[in-house]
């Protein structure tokens, strides 16, 4: 599976859209993005994925570039709720490919 | 999205005991699960891929034989860590997969091993 680099980490003013990249420059063809969050001490929770076209849903809008390289998942009201550790990862969809985190970007929403 | 429990959430035992953790997915059906260790300030590690009525797959560096792995049921999978030591205190994470191909996590169970 392809790998991503996210930055460390990223603050956020509470109420403004939070706006996350990820960069996945050796993605393949047939190789999906998945976004996941983990607040502190839980299980990653899902959020979005896609493959090519822009996917939104009531949790986040995931924009990925026409050439696929990089993508960006926003959060559009962000709230003190939303910080977390936000993980990138692409895999293969419908074989089996594994789920393999990196290292994540935290998140800190401020007031 | 779909619910996977796990049980305990929490656990402490003795050096040299084995623990077992349970892992369920309770409305959907899990043909694949997934048991991922995370150490304080780490990232999550994927420790095996178990497939409903095969053995489990283990990545490379986890001893099968320390990390016993059952998924005898569509919406079951345990975790048994036998001859527990300090250095396998960790958190440990379980996800399901099911027929709609997205991954699950459960809550976790924080294993503690004095």
């Amino acid at each position: 599976d392809a790998k991503t680099t996210q930055p460390p980490s990223m603050d956020c003013a509470e109420g403004r859209a939070a706006n996350l990249p990820c960069n996945h420059s050796t993605i393949s063809g047939n190789e999906y993005v998945y976004w996941y969050r983990q607040i502190h001490s839980q299980g990653p929770q899902y959020i979005i994925h896609g493959l090519k076209n822009n996917e939104t849903n009531e949790m986040a809008s995931l924009i990925i570039t026409e050439d696929r390289k990089s993508s960006t998942l926003i959060l559009p009201h962000a709230t003190l709720r939303d910080t977390a550790v936000y993980y990138c990862i692409v895999r293969v969809r419908n074989q089996g490919g594994k789920l393999i985190f990196g290292q994540g970007t935290e998140l800190s929403v401020k007031p | 999205g779909a619910v996977v429990s796990q049980h305990p959430s929490r656990v402490i035992c003795k050096s040299g005991t084995s623990v077992k953790i349970e892992c369920r997915s309770l409305d959907f059906q899990a043909t694949t699960m997934f048991w991922y260790r995370q150490f304080p300030k780490q990232s999550l590690m994927l420790m095996a891929t178990s497939n409903e009525g095969s053995k489990a797959t283990y990545e490379q560096g986890v001893e099968k034989d320390k990390f016993l792995i059952n998924h005898a049921s569509l919406t079951l999978s345990t975790l048994t860590v036998t001859s527990a030591h300090p250095e396998d205190s960790s958190f440990y994470i379980c996800s399901g997969r099911g027929g709609t191909d997205t991954q699950y996590f459960g809550p976790g169970t924080r294993l503690t091993v004095l």
